[in-house]
């Protein structure tokens, strides 16, 4: 079975500070993939990357960045976080483009 | 852009009963499409999948069905049970998105006892 796994399930942060959210992935998938989820809205891409060190804007990314230094992990960073950023991320990987997503268990972030 | 859209916000179903949940979707380019669960407070779950040179994919207890004609995609669920309560939403990818998926809005079956 396919395993993502994000680093805190809950995740409360104040207004400024810098925020990490990690996401690992254990099947040698190519492509990593950070959405929000908002009610209202469905899910919203930020980035995503198809290989290591490299990435690509989705529809939503700014006030966001990404790293993705080694294969299995994709990195999403909120630089300076702002109440609007309040919301479910999500994490996903698939094998190839076009392929099959499989979503993380997701991380509940409240920003105050 | 192009977007995955769903026709009932809600779906209320009798347990035993086959469920029916529905997509439309606009881009007569894609070529894949994806059902996913999603419950409660946690992330989406692969159902089943389908691609463009099919209409019909079966999997346990659910079905999938393409009609590429009128741009259609419906979800069933045979003897649906309480745990089949969730969010259900589909998405489609085409050949030039490469790796973006499309996700409709999503339709909440509930699973009456």
């Amino acid at each position: 079975d396919v395993k993502v796994t994000q680093s805190s399930r809950y995740l409360v942060k104040r207004t400024g500070e810098k925020v990490f959210l990690e996401c690992v992935q254990d099947m040698d998938h190519e492509n990593m993939f950070w959405y929000r989820q908002d009610p209202g809205l469905g899910l919203r891409l930020i980035y995503f990357s198809y290989d290591v060190k490299m990435k690509e804007k989705g529809d939503i990314p700014e006030g966001y960045s990404v790293s993705r230094e080694k294969k299995e992990r994709f990195s999403l960073i909120l630089e300076s976080a702002s109440t609007n950023q309040t919301s479910m991320y999500l994490c996903a990987s698939s094998l190839t483009g076009g392929d099959t997503q499989y979503f993380g268990p997701g991380t509940r972030l409240t920003v105050l | 852009g192009e977007s995955v859209g769903l026709h009932l916000p809600t779906l209320s179903v009798q347990e035993g009963d086959n469920s029916i949940i529905n997509c439309a979707y606009s881009n007569s380019a894609s070529d894949y499409f994806i059902w996913y669960k999603q419950e409660s407070g946690k992330g989406p779950q692969f159902i089943i999948d389908i691609r463009s040179n099919m209409d019909k994919r079966q999997g346990q207890r659910v079905t999938v069905l393409l009609n590429k004609t009128v741009k259609h995609l419906s979800l069933q669920i045979a003897a649906t049970q309480p745990g089949d309560s969730a969010v259900y939403f589909c998405a489609d990818g085409t050949p030039d998105s490469s790796y973006k998926l499309i996700f409709g809005s999503g339709t909440r079956l509930l699973v009456r006892p």
